[in-house]
């Protein structure tokens, strides 16, 4: 069971936009800005998409994006592509005792 | 461009300790710049942070692993490594090794990871 709560799976066809659901408390999400998103193609490793809620890494696309409301983050993907079919994993800042911790990951596929 | 680049033993037997190196490139294990961290997936699952380091010594370990790990830094060889005692099937994974930004501002990590090695797969079995 894993602290952050995602869905299992989400869909799209091209060119859509789809938005992933990251659902954790007031003592990771809700406390802090510090919620990354991260991609993951099947036997690769995670790639960072999106840092500190909202931020994009050097070269990864705009048609990310990340947002935060309460103790729900959400990543958005706008332009859906076949290349976004992946995993994708949210991750939170949990305070000084837990420290990390991630979502169960949802399975995004590209219909 | 830095990278890095996971080595160890892909078995390991029950109740024996788990061992695994990450050699960074193009950069330096030394930078004051990073923290460097272990997570792991076991197959079908999700990640699970494993702890952190810096160049000084300084760690941190998920507590539910915290009796268990040993997380050491080698700047002579620019290297990290981790030690994960008394394994079961369930310490069965993908262990990745990664790079965590430090701001020198809050003198605190950044708690993302920017950069990934591979990944080496350890499994637990006699």
């Amino acid at each position: 069971q894993s602290a952050l709560t995602q869905p299992a799976s989400v869909s799209g066809s091209p060119g859509q936009s789809i938005t992933i659901s990251c659902t954790g408390t007031s003592s990771d999400v809700g406390s802090y800005n510090l919620v990354s998103w991260y991609q993951q193609h099947p036997g690769k490793a995670p790639k960072l998409m999106i840092y500190e809620v909202s931020k994009r890494p050097s070269g990864v696309s705009n048609r990310f994006s990340g947002s935060k409301s309460g103790n729900t983050a959400s990543l958005t993907i706008s332009g859906l592509q076949a290349e976004d079919e992946a995993d994708y994993y949210c991750c939170s800042y949990a305070g000084s005792s837990t420290f990390l911790v991630f979502g169960g990951g949802t399975k995004l596929t590209v219909l | 461009q830095v990278q890095l680049q996971e080595s160890g033993p892909g078995l390991v037997k029950p109740s024996e300790t788990l061992s695994l190196t990450c050699t960074v490139s193009g950069g330096s294990v030394s930078s004051g710049s990073y923290y460097w961290s272990w997570i792991r997936q076991p197959p079908g699952k999700g990640l699970e942070w494993i702890g952190y380091i810096y160049y000084s010594g300084s760690t941190n370990y998920n507590p539910s692993l915290k009796s268990r790990v040993t997380i050491s830094v080698d700047t002579s060889k620019n290297q990290f490594s981790l030690k994960l005692s008394s394994v079961t099937a369930a310490d069965t994974a993908v262990y990745y090794c990664a790079r965590v930004p430090y701001d020198f501002w809050s003198g605190s990590p950044l708690y993302y990871m920017d950069v990934w090695g591979k990944g080496t797969t350890v499994t637990v079995s006699s």
